[in-house]
């Protein structure tokens, strides 16, 4: 069975860089069938596609968070990770990897991680 | 960016049945994308609930539907338990945005 973590820092100070990684296990990164992407929830609010990454190394971004966003994969590793340089406040948020997969017309994420807490803070 | 509008709550006895509305637009659902809707339980991770508007994956109870119509999804939970008590959160794609969107969630409450 298909299992993913989250690992990295749970303290980031503002102005600096948000790193996280997310480890697959029970299956192989390098499917070409998957994306394997980032989601984030602020403390009592909604969820928010931060973006995906597919083994090859394309990627695929929010455009909101694009500026500020970096995704990278190691596929010797079964690993995917995410950058988030100069956060603020405002991106404190548990962070989510998952699996994309899909049909016809539209990603869904199934597994999810457990999901990390990060906060900003000095 | 919640361009997916849901009740912010819906509530119903043991045993009812409640629908949860996914209301979007014609550059999301109204233009062919799939829903896709999560069950979040207090303090845990989104749960895929429904892919593709109507599918199940396997080990979810058929308790559980999804419906799309225009440019709006459904999702019913027939046979309301208390173990249902939790957050519900439709998915799709839209294309205006260039992103993955969620909704703005409901929670269900069992009285």
């Amino acid at each position: 069975q298909l299992q993913l973590q989250e690992s990295g820092p749970g303290l980031v100070k503002p102005s600096e860089t948000l790193s996280l990684t997310c480890t697959v296990s029970g299956g192989s990164i390098t499917s070409s069938r998957y994306y394997w992407g980032w989601v984030r929830q602020p403390p009592g609010k909604g969820l928010e596609w931060i973006g995906n990454i597919y083994y090859s190394g394309g990627t695929f971004y929010n455009p909101s968070l694009k500026s500020r966003v970096s995704m990278s994969v190691d596929t010797s590793n079964d690993q995917f990770s995410l950058k988030l340089s100069s956060v603020t406040a405002a991106d404190t948020a548990v962070y989510y990897c998952a699996r994309e997969d899909y049909l016809t017309a539209g990603n869904w994420f199934d597994p999810w991680g457990q999901g990390t807490l990060v906060t900003v803070s000095s | 960016q919640s361009v997916l509008t849901q009740p912010p709550s819906v509530s119903g006895a043991p045993g009812q049945r409640v629908t949860i509305s996914c209301t979007g637009s014609s550059s999301n659902i109204g233009t062919g994308y799939d829903v896709h809707w999560y069950q979040q339980l207090p303090g845990t991770a989104p749960k895929l609930l429904i892919y593709g508007n109507t599918n199940r994956p396997s080990g979810v109870p058929d308790r559980f539907s999804g419906s799309k119509s225009g440019t709006s999804a459904s999702l019913a939970i027939t046979g309301l338990q208390a173990e249902d008590e939790a957050d519900y959160y439709c998915q799709s794609f839209d294309s205006r945005l260039s992103i993955y969107v969620f909704g703005t969630g409901t929670k269900v409450t069992v009285l």
